[in-house]
Parts: C-alpha cells; structure tokens; sequence
C-alpha cells in the first residue's frame, strides 16, 4: 500500500515563527501536493512538484514555499506564520499526471 | 477559473437509503473524474473514479455515473451503512493536457442514521 506520512499530526506555533511541515511517501512517486483545508472551502492547492527541484504553485501560494531536494520528500515552509495560516494542512502524492492522488493523515496548525 | 460545483453540501440519509451527490463541471476536456471520501481525523482516501468514455461504473456499493451533454457527474451509495458516514469530495483535472493537479469540489458532508 501507498504511504504518505506528515511530520506531525498537531503543531502549535506563534506568530512570526518559521514553520517546517514535512512530507514523505514510499513508492516512487512523481508528483506531490500541499494542500489546506478549511470548513466550507475544499481543499485547496498551495503548491505541487512534479520532480525533484521543481515546483509550480497552485491556487494559495502566498506566504508559503515549498522544497523537494529528494524525491519522496517535500516539505511545506511558512517563512513567518500569521492567524490566517491556522488549517489543516494535506500532503498528497501521485505516480504519474492523471494518477489517483494518495494523501497523509494530515497535520492541524495552529497559529497564535 | 475552472469550476467542479458539487451539491448538496449536507446530507442526512437513513440505514438503506441511497444518498446521491452531484458534480457539475465547465470544461468539456475533463477526462478523469476522481470521487475521494475523507473520514474525521483522516486525509481524503480515493473511493472511485470515472473516465468519460463510460457513462458509468460501479465499485461495490458505490455507483458513478456520468452525464457529458449535461457536463455532471453523480456519486450514488446504494444500501447505505452509518459507516458510509463521512465528507465526500469530486475533483477533476483542469483539462485533458493538464491533469498532474486536481479541481476540487467543495465537499459533501453526509451522515446516514442507524
């Protein structure tokens, strides 16, 4: 079975602080995926890669950027958290373009 | 910006019933039509999907089906259990040549009683 596991399943931080979310999954997967889930908003996209080194942003980029040094890796970065990033955030993963995309269990942020 | 219009947002069903949860879409080069259930505490986890050269498919209890001169997909559980109890989400690629990231509906809330 495909595995994709988050760094921490509750964090709680403060405002103004650097905040590090990671990502890995175990087979070989192409892309990956950094969402946020709000009540009442979906999930929505903050950024993807499709290889090692790449990345293009999705629908929330803002305030967040991301690092894929190794291929089952990617890593989610709030440069200086604020209120407004308190969520839910998802990692996905998928093989390929077109691929079902396979999600960790998530990891809810709290920013105070 | 592409949309995937999913309804309703609730849904309260009895044991047995047969909740229906729809998703219309804008783009008529969607080829891929992913139906994700997402339980509490839990990322989303794929259920079943669809391509649209089939006007449906059936997973278990689980039916979709697809109607492409109405641009809508439906997700049908028939004989529902208190365990189907969960948030259920459509998505569907942008368009045909750009189907690495997904649209997202906004979700389906549905609790079916005992």
């Amino acid at each position: 079975d495909v595995k994709v596991t988050q760094s921490s399943r509750y964090l709680v931080k403060r405002t103004g602080e650097k905040v590090f979310l990671e990502c890995v999954q175990d087979m070989d997967h192409e892309n990956m995926f950094w969402y946020r889930q709000d009540p009442g908003l979906g999930l929505r996209l903050i950024y993807f890669s499709y290889d090692v080194k790449m990345k293009e942003k999705g629908d929330i980029p803002e305030g967040y950027s991301v690092s894929r040094e190794k291929k089952e890796r990617f890593s989610l970065i709030l440069e200086s958290a604020s209120t407004n990033q308190t969520s839910m955030y998802l990692c996905a993963s998928s093989f390929t373009a077109g691929a079902p995309q396979y999600f960790g269990p998530g990891t809810r942020l709290t920013v105070t | 910006q592409q949309q995937v219009k999913q309804s309703p947002q609730s849904l309260i069903v009895q044991k047995g019933g047969i909740p229906i949860i729809n998703c219309a879409y804008e783009n008529t080069a969607f080829d891929y039509f992913p139906w994700y259930q997402q339980f509490p505490g839990k990322g989303p986890a794929l259920l079943i999907a669809i391509r649209p050269d089939v006007s449906e498919k059936k997973e278990g209890r689980f039916t979709i089906s697809f109607n492409k001169s109405a641009k809508q997909f439906s997700l049908h559980i028939m004989d529902s259990q208190p365990g189907d109890s969960a948030t259920y989400f459509c998505a569907a690629p942008p368009n045909a040549g750009n189907n690495r990231k997904l649209i997202w509906g906004l979700g389906t809330s549905l609790a079916v009683n005992p």
